[in-house]
């Protein structure tokens, strides 16, 4: 049982650069996130997905964008990097209908824009 | 605005002590609240849950409480050990919206 797959764990970008990150989840859990966090700070939710087909806007979506064609992907892109958009980035997955499980975390992605 | 606090931003305490760590949210109609814990450079690690139909959970030396009313859940460790060393995050799933928001996180050194 994989949980959540994030890739690629490391990347840099020079300015102007377009990118995905990836993040895949076998738990057939229907919510996931995308999260930002940057040095000695909390987690700030990017965008996140009910279900396949439905996305919406988190605290700071700008210069993103997501997708979620099926329960398990739910990849995020980067247009046109900036940087400050330089940060560790988590997906998560959570069953969140009846009695809700943990919110479950990738390992990270450590994105540095130059 | 929906957001989620914590108080202290940094602890340090010896090793052998009980305390514990506030987390307070803006809007009581709350789904689930979570604590994680964070080493350094990694991801993060689930340590409880709390539905919003409960009071507390309990893992080991350590308790969380639930208050909805007042819009507050602490995390109780007990007999704290150099081991619990960690940032400790609290994040709140809003009823509704099922976002999960997170507080800043409050960083514990516990000295040996």
């Amino acid at each position: 049982n994989a949980g959540v797959t994030q890739t690629p764990k490391f990347r840099i970008l020079k300015i102007g650069q377009s990118m995905t990150l990836q993040c895949t989840q076998d738990m057939n859990h229907n919510y996931m996130y995308w999260y930002r966090q940057d040095p000695g700070m909390g987690l700030k939710l990017i965008y996140y997905s009910v279900g396949a087909g439905i996305t919406d806007k988190g605290e700071v979506p700008n210069g993103y964008n997501v997708s979620r064609s099926t329960t398990e992907d739910f990849p995020l892109r980067l247009e046109l990097a900036a940087p400050s958009q330089t940060s560790v980035y988590f997906c998560a997955s959570s069953y969140l209908t009846g009695v809700s499980s943990p919110l479950h975390f990738g390992n990270g992605t450590r994105l540095t824009v130059t | 605005k929906q957001e989620v606090t914590q108080i202290p931003a940094a602890l340090s305490v010896p090793e052998g002590e009980n305390l514990v760590l506030n987390c307070s949210f803006t809007d009581s109609a709350i789904y689930n609240l979570q604590w994680f814990r964070q080493d350094p450079g990694k991801g993060l690690t689930s340590l409880l849950l709390i539905q919003s139909s409960q009071r507390e959970q309990t893992s080991g030396r350590l308790n969380a409480s639930l208050d909805k009313s007042s819009g507050r859940s602490t995390l109780y460790i007990a007999a704290s050990q150099p081991g619990d060393s960690a940032t400790y995050l609290c994040a709140v799933a809003f009823s509704g919206t099922y976002k999960y928001i997170f507080g800043t996180g409050t960083r514990l050194k516990v000295l040996a």
